[in-house]
């Protein structure tokens, strides 16, 4: 029963490096989510998808890329890893049928030194 | 910003019931409410949501008030494991995106 899984679940990167957090569900859910959470904080919206070939931005988008090129998978890229990103990413998938919850996977720990 | 508003933070003793509220004064009338928890930053985990009755699932209760504009999670038999922060989120839109506030922070004492 393994839901949304997230990998890695640490990382720790060099300032300008660039990564992919990587995020697969097994669910069939057409709509997936990237949020970040920064100490004591609620999460926030990075990006979004309503299904394969389909992403839009959220409240936070700057420094950041999705794609969304299958069902299942729904990656997020940084391309030149700057401090500020250092923070808690989690994943989270739902099925298309109104109003059903949102499935979040365990997180990624970043952090940007 | 969020559109509901939590206490930030609540106490109960083991085995008693922990009631949670939740103001969502500008709830529209086909939204539903969810609920969520976070137990020491691991992923969020959904409690339960509803539209306008109560409604009730294996973890937890949820009473809204007639006009909807605010709501009680309760949790019947408060155990140590549910020490979390709990939120009370209001989607913004027809695609679900949520909207987090700081939510409850709810310690349950022996």
């Amino acid at each position: 029963n393994a839901g949304v899984t997230q990998t890695p679940k640490f990382r720790i990167l060099k300032i300008g490096q660039s990564m992919t957090l990587q995020c697969t569900q097994d669910m069939n859910h057409n709509y997936m989510y990237w949020y970040r959470q920064d100490p004591g904080m609620g999460l926030k919206l990075i990006y979004y998808s309503v299904g394969a070939g389909i992403t839009d931005k959220g409240e936070v988008p700057n420094g950041y890329n999705v794609s969304r090129s299958t069902t299942e998978d729904f990656p997020l890229r940084l391309e030149l890893a700057a401090p500020s990103q250092t923070s808690v990413y989690f994943c989270a998938s739902r099925s298309g049928r109104d109003n059903q919850p949102q499935h979040f996977g365990d997180g990624t720990r970043l952090s940007i030194l | 910003d969020a559109k509901t508003t939590q206490p930030p933070s609540m106490d109960c003793a083991e085995g008693r019931a922990a009631n949670l509220p939740c103001n969502h004064s500008t709830i529209s009338g086909n939204e539903y409410v969810y609920w969520y928890r976070q137990i020491h930053s691991q992923g969020p985990q959904y409690i339960i949501h509803g539209l306008k009755n109560n409604e009730t699932n294996e973890m937890a209760s949820l009473i809204i008030t007639e006009d909807r504009k605010s709501s009680t999670l309760i949790l019947p038999h408060a155990t140590l494991r549910d020490t979390a922060v709990y939120y009370c989120i209001d989607p913004m839109d027809s695609n679900y995106q949520l909207i987090w506030g700081a939510g409850t922070k709810l310690i349950i004492k022996p």
